[in-house]
C-alpha cells in the first residue's frame, strides 16, 4: 500500500505565474487535508476535502487559492498569479479516521 | 478554538540523555494528540497518538507520552536520546467535531549532542 503521494516534490515558478499540486491519497482513504509550512513555522491548516466535496475551507486564504478532490484522480490545490509570500512547502494528508498520514510534500519557490 | 504551545523552539541534550519535550494544548471538547517527528526535507511520521483510554502512550522510536488532563499538557519523553532523534518534533490536536483537521505547534527541534 504505496504513501500519500505528492508531485512534484519541487516547484518553481516566476511571480504571476500558476502553481498546481497534486495529492494522492493512500488507497482507501476518503479524506483529504492540505497544510501549508513556512520557514520555521509549524504546519497551517488550509483544506479538507472529501470526494467531490470541500468540507472545511476556513485555512485557504481568500483569493488566488482553490482546491477540489474530483471523484478520479488526485487532489489539486492550485495557486494562480503566485506572489513570493507562497513560498512554502505544502503537505498533503489522508485519513481514514482520526490519524492523518503525510506526503513528503511540495517545496514551492517563488521567484 | 483549539491551540498547541510547545515550550522550547529548541532543545539540546546529550546522546544517551532523557529527551523531555514540552506541549500544552487548549481545546473546548476532549482533545485527540498526536506527537509528529519531520525529518529534514521529508513529511511528517507519526510517533504516538491519544484518542481514549490509557493516558500513557507508547510509540515508535521508544517514544511515550502522558495525557494530563488537568495540566492539559501531552508532553514527549524517551529515556535515552540518540542521534537519530534528531528532527523537528510537532505536537497537534484535533477534535471529533467532524472538522478533524489538525492544529499544530511551532514545533520543537531536537539536537542530540555526541
Amino acid at each position: 500500500n504505496a504513501g500519500v503521494m505528492q508531485n512534484p516534490r519541487h516547484l518553481v515558478r516566476r511571480r504571476g505565474q500558476e502553481a498546481r499540486l497534486r495529492c494522492s491519497p493512500m488507497k482507501g482513504h476518503s479524506h483529504v487535508y492540505w497544510y501549508r509550512q513556512l520557514p520555521e513555522e509549524g504546519l497551517k491548516f488550509m483544506v479538507y476535502l472529501q470526494k467531490e466535496n470541500i468540507i472545511d475551507e476556513s485555512g485557504m486564504p481568500k483569493e488566488r487559492f482553490s482546491a477540489e478532490f474530483p471523484k478520479e484522480g488526485p487532489s489539486i490545490l492550485r495557486i494562480q498569479q503566485v506572489v513570493r509570500g507562497d513560498s512554502a512547502a505544502y503537505f498533503c494528508a489522508s485519513s481514514p479516521e482520526q490519524e492523518a498520514f503525510f506526503g513528503q510534500g511540495t517545496r514551492l519557490t517563488v521567484v | 478554538a483549539q491551540s498547541v504551545t510547545q515550550l522550547g523552539s529548541h532543545v539540546s541534550v546529550s546522546e544517551g540523555a532523557l529527551v523531555l519535550l514540552r506541549c500544552n494544548y487548549s481545546s473546548s471538547v476532549p482533545p485527540y494528540l498526536f506527537w509528529y517527528v519531520q525529518y529534514p526535507n521529508q513529511g511528517l511520521q507519526l510517533l504516538l497518538k491519544y484518542t481514549t483510554g490509557a493516558t500513557l502512550v507508547k510509540g515508535i522510536n521508544g517514544f511515550e507520552a502522558e495525557f494530563k488532563k488537568s495540566e492539559t499538557s501531552f508532553h514527549l519523553t524517551k529515556p535515552s536520546a540518540h542521534m537519530s532523534d534528531a528532527a523537528e518534533y510537532f505536537c497537534a490536536v484535533s477534535e471529533d467535531t467532524g472538522r478533524r483537521a489538525l492544529t499544530f505547534g511551532s514545533g520543537t527541534r531536537l539536537q542530540v549532542q555526541p
